[in-house]
């Protein structure tokens, strides 16, 4: 299993639908995992950490599944301005100062 | 305002010179990263340092040299010897307390193209 995997997508929805990226990872001693949104030739910025079984911010919400390693971001009521590409992040299996980025879902969303 | 800033934006060079990136933050924190990213590939640490006068080479350190002098400064010198120096280049900190991992904050990135 690669560290990091995510379906690049792309993703295309209309405003106000639900969708569902997930994410896999191979460490199995990982304690954080982050999910970043980045613009087109923008920084990520970071969106939702999630240390426990889940988080929950407004319209966004990550569940982590320990024994099958992944996680997964749903967003809820589409808008236009999600689109964007959602990056997954997991430390690194012998240095967690160290993260190891997934390549990203590309999601658009459409009027 | 807080927050890390990168400058330049665009950053034209020609092959054989180095060049150097600038990344200051002023949140206090502790750690400070170099990632590069390609189109089609995740981002790629090339360097990171914990505290001043300290730091580790990444994944892909060569060609690049980096130092922390100052809590709030820590530029990246891309050098000749780099092969393929043309990327988006990002810095990042965090504010590194205890032995988990930190949320990493961004900058705007440098943009640089060799020509």
């Amino acid at each position: 299993r690669k560290e990091v995997e995510q379906d690049p997508g792309p993703f295309n929805v209309p405003e106000g639908a639900t969708v569902a990226f997930n994410c896999t990872y191979s460490n199995s001693a990982s304690q954080s995992f982050f999910w970043y949104r980045q613009d087109c030739r923008k920084e990520p910025k970071l969106l939702m950490s999630v240390y426990s079984s889940g988080n929950e911010d407004g319209r966004f919400t990550a569940q982590l599944n320990r024994a099958s390693q992944y996680i997964s971001l749903l967003i809820r009521d589409s808008k236009l301005s999600d689109s964007a590409t959602y990056l997954c992040v997991v430390p690194n299996a012998g240095n967690n100062r160290k993260l190891i980025w997934g390549l990203g879902t590309s999601l658009a969303v459409n009027p | 305002d807080g927050g890390i800033t990168q400058s330049p934006k665009y950053l034209f060079r020609k092959e054989g010179q180095n060049v150097t990136l600038s990344c200051e933050q002023n949140l206090n924190h502790d750690a400070m990263y170099w990632y590069r990213q390609d189109p089609g590939q995740g981002l790629r640490l090339i360097y990171y340092s914990q505290i001043v006068n300290d730091f580790q080479k990444g994944d892909i350190a060569e060609g690049y040299s980096v130092s922390r002098e100052k809590k709030e400064s820590f530029p990246l010198t891309v050098t000749s010897a780099q092969k393929n120096p043309t990327a988006f280049y990002l810095c990042a900190s965090s504010i590194q307390a205890g032995e988990g991992t930190d949320t990493q904050y961004f900058g705007p990135g440098t943009r640089l193209t060799v020509l």
